[in-house]
Protein backbone atom coordinates (compact mmCIF):
# COMPACT_ATOMS: atom_id res chain seq x y z
CA UNK A 1 0.00 0.00 0.00
CA UNK A 2 1.25 3.47 -0.83
CA UNK A 3 2.43 5.59 2.08
CA UNK A 4 0.54 8.91 1.01
CA UNK A 5 -2.41 8.84 -0.42
CA UNK A 6 -4.65 11.24 -2.55
CA UNK A 7 -8.41 11.10 -3.14
CA UNK A 8 -10.17 11.76 -5.61
CA UNK A 9 -7.36 11.01 -8.21
CA UNK A 10 -9.46 12.99 -9.83
CA UNK A 11 -12.04 15.26 -10.32
CA UNK A 12 -14.32 17.71 -12.80
CA UNK A 13 -16.29 20.01 -10.60
CA UNK A 14 -18.08 23.70 -11.74
CA UNK A 15 -16.85 26.89 -10.96
CA UNK A 16 -18.70 27.72 -7.96
CA UNK A 17 -18.36 24.63 -6.18
CA UNK A 18 -16.93 23.66 -2.95
CA UNK A 19 -14.69 20.57 -2.95
CA UNK A 20 -12.31 18.85 -0.55
CA UNK A 21 -8.92 17.43 -1.49
CA UNK A 22 -8.22 14.71 0.69
CA UNK A 23 -4.88 13.13 1.95
CA UNK A 24 -3.40 10.41 4.25
CA UNK A 25 -0.47 8.95 5.29
CA UNK A 26 1.05 6.08 7.18
CA UNK A 27 4.63 7.01 7.59
CA UNK A 28 4.25 8.38 10.96
CA UNK A 29 5.32 11.69 10.01
CA UNK A 30 4.30 14.96 11.91
CA UNK A 31 4.67 17.10 8.82
CA UNK A 32 2.47 17.50 6.29
CA UNK A 33 2.33 19.74 3.16
CA UNK A 34 0.21 20.88 0.11
CA UNK A 35 1.13 21.68 -3.36
CA UNK A 36 -0.39 22.96 -6.66
CA UNK A 37 1.38 22.59 -9.85
CA UNK A 38 0.01 23.89 -13.58
CA UNK A 39 1.48 22.61 -17.14
CA UNK A 40 5.54 23.35 -17.40
CA UNK A 41 5.79 24.99 -14.10
CA UNK A 42 7.28 23.89 -10.87
CA UNK A 43 5.67 23.05 -7.34
CA UNK A 44 3.96 26.35 -5.91
CA UNK A 45 3.27 25.38 -2.23
CA UNK A 46 -0.64 26.49 -0.45
CA UNK A 47 -0.15 25.20 2.89
CA UNK A 48 1.44 23.68 5.58
CA UNK A 49 1.48 22.18 8.86
CA UNK A 50 4.19 21.07 11.30
CA UNK A 51 1.52 19.19 13.59
CA UNK A 52 -1.49 18.99 14.28
CA UNK A 53 -2.33 22.45 15.64
CA UNK A 54 -0.03 24.14 13.25
CA UNK A 55 -1.04 25.56 10.02
CA UNK A 56 0.82 27.90 7.65
CA UNK A 57 0.41 29.67 4.57
CA UNK A 58 2.20 29.32 1.36
CA UNK A 59 2.84 31.35 -1.49
CA UNK A 60 -0.73 30.77 -2.84
CA UNK A 61 -2.78 30.36 -0.52
CA UNK A 62 -5.78 32.47 -1.37
CA UNK A 63 -8.82 30.56 -2.84
CA UNK A 64 -7.59 27.92 -0.23
CA UNK A 65 -8.23 26.38 3.50
CA UNK A 66 -7.00 23.59 5.16
CA UNK A 67 -7.79 21.20 7.72
CA UNK A 68 -5.60 18.73 9.79
CA UNK A 69 -7.94 16.32 11.49
CA UNK A 70 -5.37 13.93 12.71
CA UNK A 71 -1.46 13.80 12.26
CA UNK A 72 -2.04 11.27 9.53
CA UNK A 73 -4.70 13.56 7.90
CA UNK A 74 -4.16 16.69 5.65
CA UNK A 75 -7.03 17.84 3.74
CA UNK A 76 -7.30 21.25 1.12
CA UNK A 77 -10.74 22.83 0.35
CA UNK A 78 -11.89 24.88 -2.49
CA UNK A 79 -14.48 26.97 -0.81
CA UNK A 80 -15.91 28.41 -4.76
CA UNK A 81 -13.93 26.92 -7.11
CA UNK A 82 -13.11 29.40 -10.52
CA UNK A 83 -10.95 27.89 -13.27
CA UNK A 84 -7.81 29.11 -12.86
CA UNK A 85 -7.95 26.19 -9.54
CA UNK A 86 -7.92 23.81 -12.33
CA UNK A 87 -3.96 22.07 -11.66
CA UNK A 88 -2.38 18.90 -10.79
CA UNK A 89 -2.39 18.80 -6.69
CA UNK A 90 0.40 17.35 -4.85
CA UNK A 91 0.18 15.84 -0.75
CA UNK A 92 3.73 15.61 0.67
CA UNK A 93 4.60 14.74 4.25
CA UNK A 94 8.03 14.62 6.26
CA UNK A 95 9.38 13.85 9.58
CA UNK A 96 11.41 16.57 11.11
CA UNK A 97 13.62 13.83 13.08
CA UNK A 98 15.02 11.73 9.65
CA UNK A 99 15.97 14.48 7.77
CA UNK A 100 13.25 15.77 6.63
CA UNK A 101 12.50 14.42 3.34
CA UNK A 102 9.54 14.97 1.93
CA UNK A 103 7.76 12.16 0.46
CA UNK A 104 4.74 13.03 -2.11
CA UNK A 105 1.12 11.98 -3.10
CA UNK A 106 0.68 10.51 -6.08
CA UNK A 107 -1.47 13.84 -7.10
CA UNK A 108 -5.17 14.73 -7.90
CA UNK A 109 -6.09 16.22 -10.89
CA UNK A 110 -8.93 18.28 -11.09
CA UNK A 111 -10.33 20.35 -13.45
CA UNK A 112 -12.76 22.99 -12.55
CA UNK A 113 -15.35 24.01 -15.49
CA UNK B 1 15.75 30.71 0.38
CA UNK B 2 18.48 31.28 -1.80
CA UNK B 3 17.93 30.76 -5.35
CA UNK B 4 18.77 28.16 -8.01
CA UNK B 5 19.53 28.45 -11.87
CA UNK B 6 19.42 25.14 -13.98
CA UNK B 7 19.20 24.85 -17.85
CA UNK B 8 15.25 24.51 -19.19
CA UNK B 9 16.46 21.16 -20.45
CA UNK B 10 19.13 18.22 -21.18
CA UNK B 11 19.09 15.14 -23.13
CA UNK B 12 21.14 12.57 -23.13
CA UNK B 13 22.01 9.10 -24.58
CA UNK B 14 20.89 5.66 -23.14
CA UNK B 15 23.54 3.93 -20.83
CA UNK B 16 25.59 7.11 -20.39
CA UNK B 17 26.65 9.64 -17.71
CA UNK B 18 24.91 12.63 -17.60
CA UNK B 19 25.73 15.57 -15.37
CA UNK B 20 22.81 17.91 -14.29
CA UNK B 21 24.52 21.86 -13.31
CA UNK B 22 22.91 23.93 -10.63
CA UNK B 23 24.01 27.13 -9.90
CA UNK B 24 23.32 29.06 -5.79
CA UNK B 25 25.96 31.54 -6.21
CA UNK B 26 23.79 32.86 -2.98
CA UNK B 27 24.46 30.02 -1.02
CA UNK B 28 24.25 30.52 2.95
CA UNK B 29 26.58 28.53 5.21
CA UNK B 30 23.50 26.65 6.78
CA UNK B 31 21.97 25.67 3.17
CA UNK B 32 21.84 21.89 2.10
CA UNK B 33 21.53 21.59 -1.43
CA UNK B 34 18.58 18.61 -2.11
CA UNK B 35 17.69 17.22 -5.56
CA UNK B 36 14.01 15.93 -6.43
CA UNK B 37 13.00 14.56 -9.48
CA UNK B 38 9.33 13.84 -11.01
CA UNK B 39 9.15 10.76 -12.97
CA UNK B 40 5.90 11.53 -15.85
CA UNK B 41 2.46 11.67 -14.12
CA UNK B 42 3.92 10.95 -11.08
CA UNK B 43 4.67 13.31 -7.17
CA UNK B 44 8.12 14.32 -6.61
CA UNK B 45 10.56 11.89 -5.43
CA UNK B 46 14.08 12.72 -2.86
CA UNK B 47 16.95 11.81 -4.74
CA UNK B 48 20.00 13.15 -2.95
CA UNK B 49 21.39 15.85 -0.58
CA UNK B 50 24.68 17.42 0.79
CA UNK B 51 26.54 19.97 2.58
CA UNK B 52 29.61 20.61 1.20
CA UNK B 53 30.90 16.92 0.62
CA UNK B 54 30.13 15.02 -2.36
CA UNK B 55 27.56 12.46 -1.65
CA UNK B 56 27.17 9.14 -3.18
CA UNK B 57 23.76 7.18 -2.71
CA UNK B 58 22.16 4.05 -5.00
CA UNK B 59 20.07 6.77 -7.08
CA UNK B 60 23.06 9.50 -7.86
CA UNK B 61 25.66 11.21 -6.73
CA UNK B 62 26.01 14.64 -5.86
CA UNK B 63 29.48 16.65 -6.80
CA UNK B 64 29.57 19.83 -4.58
CA UNK B 65 31.92 22.53 -5.84
CA UNK B 66 34.53 24.25 -2.98
CA UNK B 67 32.88 27.07 -2.61
CA UNK B 68 29.47 25.70 -2.67
CA UNK B 69 28.03 28.26 -5.73
CA UNK B 70 27.42 25.58 -8.11
CA UNK B 71 26.69 21.44 -7.13
CA UNK B 72 26.63 18.87 -9.96
CA UNK B 73 24.06 15.54 -9.80
CA UNK B 74 25.34 12.88 -12.01
CA UNK B 75 23.50 9.98 -13.01
CA UNK B 76 26.30 7.37 -13.83
CA UNK B 77 24.43 5.01 -16.21
CA UNK B 78 21.05 6.80 -17.93
CA UNK B 79 18.03 4.98 -18.66
CA UNK B 80 14.89 5.38 -19.96
CA UNK B 81 12.92 5.13 -16.76
CA UNK B 82 15.48 8.46 -15.53
CA UNK B 83 13.67 10.69 -17.77
CA UNK B 84 12.21 13.40 -15.55
CA UNK B 85 12.30 16.76 -14.69
CA UNK B 86 15.27 17.49 -11.98
CA UNK B 87 14.72 20.29 -8.78
CA UNK B 88 17.76 21.21 -7.47
CA UNK B 89 16.64 22.92 -3.94
CA UNK B 90 18.73 24.78 -1.27
CA UNK B 91 16.89 23.74 2.21
CA UNK B 92 18.13 26.36 4.82
CA UNK B 93 18.03 23.95 7.89
CA UNK B 94 19.13 26.86 10.29
CA UNK B 95 15.41 28.47 9.93
CA UNK B 96 13.29 25.33 11.21
CA UNK B 97 13.27 23.20 8.30
CA UNK B 98 10.99 25.62 5.75
CA UNK B 99 9.15 23.79 2.91
CA UNK B 100 10.57 22.88 0.26
CA UNK B 101 11.00 25.91 -2.68
CA UNK B 102 10.22 24.29 -6.00
CA UNK B 103 11.93 25.84 -9.38
CA UNK B 104 11.49 24.38 -13.23
CA UNK B 105 13.75 22.09 -12.79
CA UNK B 106 15.86 20.27 -15.80
CA UNK B 107 13.93 18.42 -17.65
CA UNK B 108 16.19 15.80 -19.09
CA UNK B 109 15.86 13.21 -22.29
CA UNK B 110 16.95 9.99 -22.47
CA UNK B 111 17.36 8.26 -26.11
CA UNK B 112 17.63 4.67 -26.35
Amino acid sequence: DADVTQTPRNRITKTGKRIMLECSQTKGHDRMYWYRQDPGLGLRLIYYSFDVKDINKGEISDGYSVSRQAQAKFSLSLESAIPNQTALYFCATSDHGTGDEQYFGPGTRLTVT
Amino acid sequence: DAKTTQPNSMESNEEEPVHLPCNHSTISGTDYIHWYRQLPSQGPEYVIHGLTSNVNNRMASLAIAEDRKSSTLILHRATLRDAAVYYCILRDRGSGNTPLVFGKGTRLSVIA
